[in-house]
């Protein structure tokens, strides 16, 4: 029973380099999200796909790309790593948008940008 | 915009004590409002849910209430234990740019010592 699973769990980078987060969930969920979570700050929605085949901007999408792949996978990649980028990366899925279902996250993608 | 505050940031109380914890919102035209709890180095687990027409749920040791139209939710932790030392997020799920994406607080730090 996995769950949402996201890979690689730290991951250390040179400002400029790029790289891809990958996220999959085995829920047959219709919606996935990713949030970076900051010290002393909430986490804030950088993208969302409300389904396969579709992608939204969430609050903070400057600097990143994502790829709804299939209904079970859903990346998301920094092309030009940036310092502000340093933070912790969660991957969220969630049954469908208004089904009062709560959301199920992965345990994190923790990313240093030198 | 929706904005969520917890207070406090950070509380420290003896094993058996009943506690509360505070969540508050600025815009009340929310669809549901979720507690999750976060484990260090850990993602989030979901706690519990309220929907907007519902004013507090119930598992086991835990209580949450919604006031909506004063914009304040509150958790409450019966007989605290050490096993409940963990971050406790409050987030609303609300009418608005992003849909009823979800707005998080920043989190209260429980410890609860032994």
């Amino acid at each position: 029973n996995a769950g949402v699973t996201q890979t690689p769990k730290f991951q250390v980078l040179k400002t400029g380099q790029s790289m891809t987060l990958q996220c999959a969930q085995d829920m047959n969920h219709n919606s996935m999200y990713w949030y970076r979570q900051d010290p002393g700050m909430g986490l804030r929605l950088i993208y969302y796909s409300a389904s396969e085949g579709t992608t939204d901007k969430g609050e903070v999408p400057n600097g990143y790309n994502v790829s709804r792949l299939n209904k079970r996978e859903f990346s998301l990649r920094l092309e030009s790593a940036a310092p502000s980028q340093t933070s912790v990366y969660f991957c969220a899925s969630f049954y469908r948008d208004y089904s009062n279902q709560p959301q199920h996250f992965g345990d994190g993608t923790r990313l240093s940008i030198l | 915009k929706q904005e969520v505050t917890q207070i406090p940031a950070a509380l420290s109380v003896p094993e058996g004590e009943n506690l509360v914890l505070n969540c508050s919102f600025t815009d009340s035209a929310i669809y549901n409002l979720q507690w999750f709890r976060q484990d260090p180095g850990k993602g989030l687990t979901s706690l519990l849910l309220i929907q907007s027409s519902q004013r507090e749920q119930t598992s086991g040791r835990l209580n949450a209430s919604l006031d909506k139209s004063s914009g304040r939710s509150t958790l409450y932790i019966a007989a605290s234990q050490p096993g409940d030392s963990a971050t406790y997020l409050c987030a609303v799920s609300s009418e608005g740019e992003y849909g009823n994406k979800l707005v998080f607080g920043a989190g209260t730090i429980l410890r609860v010592k032994s």
